[in-house]
C-alpha cells in the first residue's frame, strides 16, 4: 500500500539558511500534519491542513510557514535556521473525519 | 494544563515477560486514543486506536489496550514480549474537536533475550 512520502530524507544546513521540506500524502488523503521530534523527545505538533486550508496550529515558530497545494502535497518552509531546529520532521496524512494519522519516514534536518 | 502522561520512561523486560505501559490524559470531552510504536531509526507506526465502542481494543503484533474513562487512562498491554518489540512507545490523544495528536513523552522498551 502507498505510504506517506517525504523528501528529502536527510538535510544539512548552516545557521541562518532556509530549508524546504516536502510531504506527499497517501492517495485520497486530504489532511496533512507536520510534527517536529527533537532528539529523545516526543513529536510536537506544528501545523495541519485540510483541503488546502490551515486547520490547526501548534507550536510552529514564526520563522516557519507551510502550505498545502491543489494536489494535496504540503511543503514546510523554514527560514533563519537555528541550531535548535535540528530535529526529525514528520509528516502525517489522514482522511478527514477518520482521525487515524499515517506517518511518513521523516526528514532529518541537521543545522550546523 | 492539558497533557498526556506516560508513567514509565524506560522499561527493561526479558523475553516472554508480560508488558503493561501506563498512559493517562487530562483532556476533557470526547477524545480519540492511540498507541504508536517507533522502532530504532524508523517512523511512527500505529499499534492500535480507540474511537468508541468496546473499551478493550486489539492491535497489531499481539498488543491490546484498555480505555478506562473514569480513570482517563489507556494502558497498553502485551502478554508475552519478544526481542523484536524493543522500541519507543508513544501514547497519543486527539480531541474530537481538533486535528493534532498530542503525544506523551514516550516509553523506551528494551527486551533482552
Amino acid at each position: 500500500a502507498a505510504g506517506v512520502i517525504q523528501s528529502p530524507r536527510h538535510l544539512i544546513k548552516e545557521k541562518r539558511e532556509t530549508a524546504t521540506l516536502k510531504c506527499y500524502p497517501i492517495p485520497r488523503h486530504d489532511t496533512v500534519y507536520w510534527y517536529q521530534q527533537g532528539p529523545g523527545q516526543d513529536p510536537q505538533f506544528l501545523i495541519s491542513f485540510y483541503e488546502k486550508m490551515q486547520s490547526d496550529k501548534g507550536s510552529i515558530p514564526d520563522r516557519f510557514s507551510a502550505q498545502q497545494f491543489s494536489d494535496y502535497h504540503s511543503e514546510l518552509n523554514m527560514s533563519s535556521l537555528e541550531l535548535g531546529d535540528s530535529a526529525l520532521y514528520f509528516c502525517a496524512s489522514s482522511l478527514e473525519g477518520y482521525g487515524e494519522q499515517f506517518f511518513g519516514p521523516g526528514t532529518r534536518l541537521t543545522v550546523l | 494544563a492539558q497533557s498526556v502522561s506516560q508513567h514509565n520512561h524506560h522499561v527493561i523486560l526479558s523475553e516472554a515477560a508480560s508488558l503493561e505501559l501506563g498512559c493517562n490524559y487530562s483532556y476533557g470531552g470526547t477524545v480519540n486514543l492511540f498507541w504508536y510504536v517507533q522502532y530504532p531509526g524508523q517512523h511512527l507506526q500505529l499499534l492500535l486506536k480507540y474511537f468508541s465502542g468496546d473499551p478493550l481494543v486489539k492491535g497489531i503484533k499481539g498488543f491490546e489496550a484498555e480505555f478506562i474513562k473514569s480513570k482517563f487512562s489507556f494502558n497498553l498491554r502485551k502478554p508475552s514480549v519478544q526481542w523484536s518489540d524493543t522500541a519507543e512507545y508513544f501514547c497519543a490523544v486527539r480531541r474530537n474537536s481538533g486535528y493534532a495528536l498530542n503525544f506523551g513523552k514516550g516509553t523506551s522498551l528494551l527486551v533482552t533475550p
